[in-house]
């Protein structure tokens, strides 16, 4: 069974700075989906980036980029220039290409921004 | 453009009693699913449903209970609330395929059993 870890419960990044949020992964499968969700304090889930394992290549999205290395089956998430609405509970998210069709979620970072 | 809609977003229950959350979603995505969130355990599946009138047991399926009976509905029933069910309740959905790899949530339903 696949499994996602979150080592880090709470990180905090001075506002403008940068900050990585780790998350690591197990699974015996060759193909399938790696996702960070960010979950502000109204509870919505909200799509940050994703990546496809079959992609070398790391995903970006505007001040969100992710740092994929398949071999050690890590997928951190790079925030740069922090902003105070980057504030929000982070989830790191597996999801198999075939099969069951489910999402696997860590337990989640929380981070705080500083004025 | 309303995605996933939950109903209600917040209850309080006694022991014992029953009740039905809803998730609506507008997207005719094929794929549902419920889930529940609690402090250092992230999110956990219960049910979920690959099309209408299909549902498959998820991580933690006991004392809930699902139907889909329509493509746009997907209901998460508990028959006898215990206070281990307190919790917060997400509905998603996504489409079928490749492309449909991405999972919307609604905004979750707070569920307090006393």
């Amino acid at each position: 069974a696949q499994t996602v870890t979150q080592s880090q419960p709470e990180m905090s990044v001075q506002e403008a700075e940068t900050v990585t949020l780790s998350c690591t992964y197990d699974t015996s499968e060759s193909d399938y989906y790696l996702f960070w969700y960010k979950q502000p304090p109204s509870r919505q889930m909200i799509l940050v980036i994703r990546q496809e394992a079959y992609k070398q290549q790391n995903a970006t999205e505007n001040r969100f980029s992710v740092n994929f290395q398949k071999a050690a089956k890590s997928f951190s998430l790079k925030i740069s220039d922090s902003q105070l609405g980057d504030a929000a509970m982070y989830f790191c998210a597996y999801r198999t290409t075939s099969g069951t069709y489910k999402y696997i979620f860590g337990t989640g970072t929380r981070l705080k921004v500083l004025a | 453009n309303a995605g996933v809609t939950q109903t209600p977003k917040f209850r309080v229950l006694k022991t014992g009693q029953s009740m039905t959350l809803l998730c609506a979603q507008d997207m005719n995505h094929e794929y549902m699913y419920w889930y529940r969130q609690d402090p250092g355990m992230g999110l956990r599946l219960i049910h979920y449903s690959v099309g209408e009138g299909t549902t498959a047991k998820g991580e933690v399926p006991d004392g809930y209970n699902v139907s889909r009976l329509k493509k746009q509905n997907f209901l998460l029933g508990l028959e006898s609330a215990a206070p281990s069910q307190t919790s917060v309740y997400f509905c998603a959905s996504r489409r079928q395929g490749a492309f449909g790899n991405t999972i919307y949530f609604g905004e979750g339903s707070w569920l307090t059993v006393v």
